[in-house]
Parts: structure tokens; C-alpha cells; sequence
């Protein structure tokens, strides 16, 4: 079953922060993340494990929230090119969402 | 390494045509998969296999077809096109489906059925 992602999309002004959720109605037990730009593949962003263990990348972070049914990603201070379409992926099955939309403007 | 390699990059078929998009990794990666990429819908597992010999169904398996004789080679085969699957594929590999590392994605293949 595909996880959920909300917002669909977001505009963001450079240095402005983002959140993106990622919600299953199982628990997540490890999720991936990966940005894709316009007309290329995904490429991975970083990993949240089960025990809230992560790979940063940059000044993106991630977190689950207590019943590991949503994790949710952090950008901060977003630059021009955090822009792309943001998924999230249960590594357990290989699933990913639907995507989000993040357009940085200056 | 040249990591994922799909072909080809463009196709057009004529709606019963069928095809055969390729995809090869040189990572020896055990795991791979075939997503399909459309508007608003993300990635859909079409197919995958966590080891030659071995292949599975995703979320999307109607009319397509896979086979892994080999580590390196995963093709997806459109056994009679429709215009149902003008998608964007993705192949994709990665150590283990099930453990912790990062896939690794093709540049894709644009299918047009008309």
C-alpha cells in the first residue's frame, strides 16, 4: 500500500522552512526519501531508521512521529535548488508516495 | 560504474505492439524493480525480484511481464501496449529491497502508445 504524502505541493521564498509528511496506516518501520527533478530520476536523499536513527543531508532532516505511522521531513533555510518533486518511500516493501511538489522562488 | 542504465530513453508504439524496455545495473545489486511514473500518481511498483530467478508483483503488474536470468539484467516486457501505459518507467536496483540502503534509479524510459 502506497504511503500517503501531504501537502501535495508548496511555495516556499528562499531561506523560508518546509514540512512534508509522510503517513502510512501501518507503522513505518524505516523510510527513504528522494528528491526528483524535472525530467530526471529520483535521486536518494537520506534513510530514517526504526530506531529514529537517520542520514542527513545538507539541512534536511527527518523524524517519526510516536507511533511511527508518519514520519515527516525537514528543510530548513530552503535554497533555489531544493526544488523538485520530494518522495517518500517504505524501504520495507519498496512503496513510495505520491510525491511533493516544493517550488523555492527568490 | 555506469550504475542503472535503462534503453531505450524515448519509444513510441502502436496500441497491440509489444516491447521490451531494458534495464542493467553493474553494482551487483540484488534487488530491482520497475516503476511506472504518471501525473499525480508517484512511483507504482510495477514488478520486482530480489535476486535472479526470483521475481514478484507490485502494485501495477496488469500487462506486463519480467524475468531475471541474470544479477545484472531486469527487463520489463509490454506483452500487447495500450494506450493505458504511456507512462514514464523507472527501473531501479538497490543492495537489498529490505535493508537499510538507498536505491538507485535509470534515467527512465518515456513510453507513448498511441
Amino acid at each position: 500500500q502506497q504511503p500517503v504524502q501531504s501537502p501535495q505541493a508548496v511555495i516556499l521564498r528562499e531561506g523560508e522552512d518546509a514540512v512534508i509528511n509522510c503517513s502510512s496506516s501501518k507503522a513505518l518501520y524505516s523510510v527513504h526519501w528522494y528528491r526528483q527533478k524535472h525530467g530526471e530520476a529520483p535521486v536518494f536523499l537520506m534513510i530514517l531508521l526504526k530506531g529514529g536513527e537517520q542520514m542527513r543531508h545538507e539541512k534536511i532532516s527527518a523524524s517519526f512521529n510516536e507511533k511511527k505511522q508518519q514520519s515527516s521531513l525537514y528543510l530548513t533555510a530552503s535554497q533555489l535548488s531544493y526544488s523538485g518533486t520530494y518522495f517518500c518511500g517504505t524501504v520495507y516493501d519498496m512503496r513510495f508516495g505520491a510525491g511533493t511538489r516544493l517550488t523555492v522562488k527568490p | 560504474n555506469a550504475g542503472v542504465t535503462q534503453t531505450p530513453k524515448f519509444q513510441v508504439l502502436k496500441t497491440g505492439q509489444s516491447m521490451t524496455l531494458q534495464c542493467a545495473q553493474d553494482m551487483n545489486h540484488e534487488y530491482m524493480s520497475w516503476y511506472r511514473q504518471d501525473p499525480g500518481m508517484g512511483l507504482r511498483l510495477i514488478h520486482y525480484s530480489v535476486g535472479a530467478g526470483i521475481t514478484d508483483q507490485g502494485e501495477v503488474p496488469n500487462g506486463y511481464n519480467v524475468s531475471r536470468s541474470t544479477t545484472e539484467d531486469f527487463p520489463l516486457r509490454l506483452l500487447s501496449a495500450a494506450p493505458s501505459q504511456t507512462s514514464v518507467y523507472f527501473c531501479a536496483s538497490s543492495y537489498s529491497g529490505r535493508s537499510y540502503t538507498e536505491a538507485f534509479f535509470g534515467q527512465g524510459t518515456r513510453l507513448t502508445v498511441v
